[in-house]
Parts: structure tokens; sequence; C-alpha cells
């Protein structure tokens, strides 16, 4: 059945390391998102691509990365640049309801980083 | 400076009663108002809507009011039971956006009681 896949569910680096973060759909979206959620905060805008090999920054774009290579695919890259990478990321894809757009959520990455 | 408020960290409220979250924004032009509901370590889901045009939603148990002249929305849910204990998000979006970009609230956990 159709859905948004993040891989894996728990994943723990060391400082100074590069870390992707995977995110598949095959909602067939077109649009598709990567948040971070810390404790107390809601969910912040990392990077969002509208159509393949597109992508813009969101509020919190600074020491991440993406690709869009595939429509199904959306990878988050968290370099050694990103100053508090230790967080819980979620990706997300919409599609367009009627007059306005909806977003559906994947499970989520509890990135850890020592 | 948060653009989406929930001034409420927690909610307790007991089963088959009234739960009541609120959230405040400060964009006047938002116009369209989303609900989701987070359980632990999984995506948020999609709860319930409102765009600007309405004063009122309503889907089961699940009502969201929206004050557009105070800038603040609320959801209530009548009754409560203890699977909706969870945190929600209130999310807006921004004008002319029709959902694409979401500002989230940080979100309020609600807890049921038995």
């Amino acid at each position: 059945d159709g859905g948004i896949t993040q891989s894996p569910k728990y994943l723990f680096r060391k400082e100074g390391q590069n870390v992707t973060l995977s995110c598949e759909q095959n909602l067939n979206h077109d649009a598709m998102y990567w948040y971070r959620q810390d404790p107390g905060q809601g969910l912040r805008l990392i990077y969002y691509s509208q159509i393949v090999n597109d992508f813009q920054k969101g509020d919190i774009a600074e020491g991440y990365s993406v690709s869009r290579e595939k429509k199904e695919s959306f990878p988050l890259t968290v370099t050694s640049a990103q100053k508090n990478p230790t967080a819980f990321y979620l990706c997300a894809s919409s599609i367009q309801s009627g007059r306005y757009y909806e977003q559906y959520f994947g499970p989520g990455t509890r990135l850890t980083v020592t | 400076d948060q653009q989406v408020k929930q001034n409420s960290p927690s909610l307790s409220v007991q089963e088959g009663r009234i739960s009541i979250l609120n959230c405040d924004y400060t964009n006047s032009m938002f116009d369209y108002f989303l609900w989701y509901k987070k359980y632990p370590a999984e995506g948020p889901t999609f709860l319930i809507s409102i765009s600007s045009i309405k004063d009122k939603n309503e889907d089961g148990r699940f009502t969201v009011f929206l004050n557009k002249s105070a800038k603040h929305l609320s959801l209530h849910i009548v009754p409560s039971q203890p699977g909706d204990s969870a945190v929600y998000f209130c999310a807006a979006s921004p004008p002319d956006n029709y959902g694409q970009n979401f500002v989230f609230g940080p979100g309020t956990r609600l807890s049921v009681l038995p």
C-alpha cells in the first residue's frame, strides 16, 4: 500500500561525519519536504522540492543538502557543518486536494550525533 | 519570532470530557489552517483543516473553530478518548500558497485520563 518510508528509524553518528537520511514515497506526489523537530518547537522546514531536479531552501537549510533526482526519492544529507544535528527528522509529501494541498508525513528518523 | 503559537505545552482531560486546544497566529494573511496529531516516534497525521472563508469545520468528534478577527483557532474533541492522547500541532498556510508550505506551531501534548 502507498506511503512514505524513512529509514532507518534511529541513526547514530560521530561528530564530523556526514550522514544521509532516506525518504521514499510511492504516492506519486510531486512535492516533498524535510522538517526537523526539536523538543518544545514546531516542525521547522529544512528543504522542499516541488518537482524533480528542483528544490528550495526552507527556514533552516544551513548545514543540510538535498537532491531530487527521482520523483519518489528525496534524500537529506546532514553535513558536518550543521551545528546541532541531533533531532527528529520528518519527511513529507503533498498533493493538491481541491484548492489546497495536503501533506502526508513519514514515520521519521531520530538522528543522534555524539 | 513564532508566527504560529500554541501557548499551552500540555493539557490533561478526563475521558469523556471535552478537550480544547488553542492556537494563535500573527500573520493575518494566513488563509488555510490545519491540525495534525502526532504519536511518539511517528510522523504527524492530518486531522482536520479549515480555510479562512469558514469559521467552523466539523469531522466526527473533531471540530475546528476559526476566529479571524482574533487570529485564533481552536480544536475541540468531544468526547475525549484515551487514544486521543498525543501531541497536536496547529499549522497555517501563507497566502497564495494553498498549503504547499506550512508554518507549524510548537504543539500541545494532550493526555486523556481514563
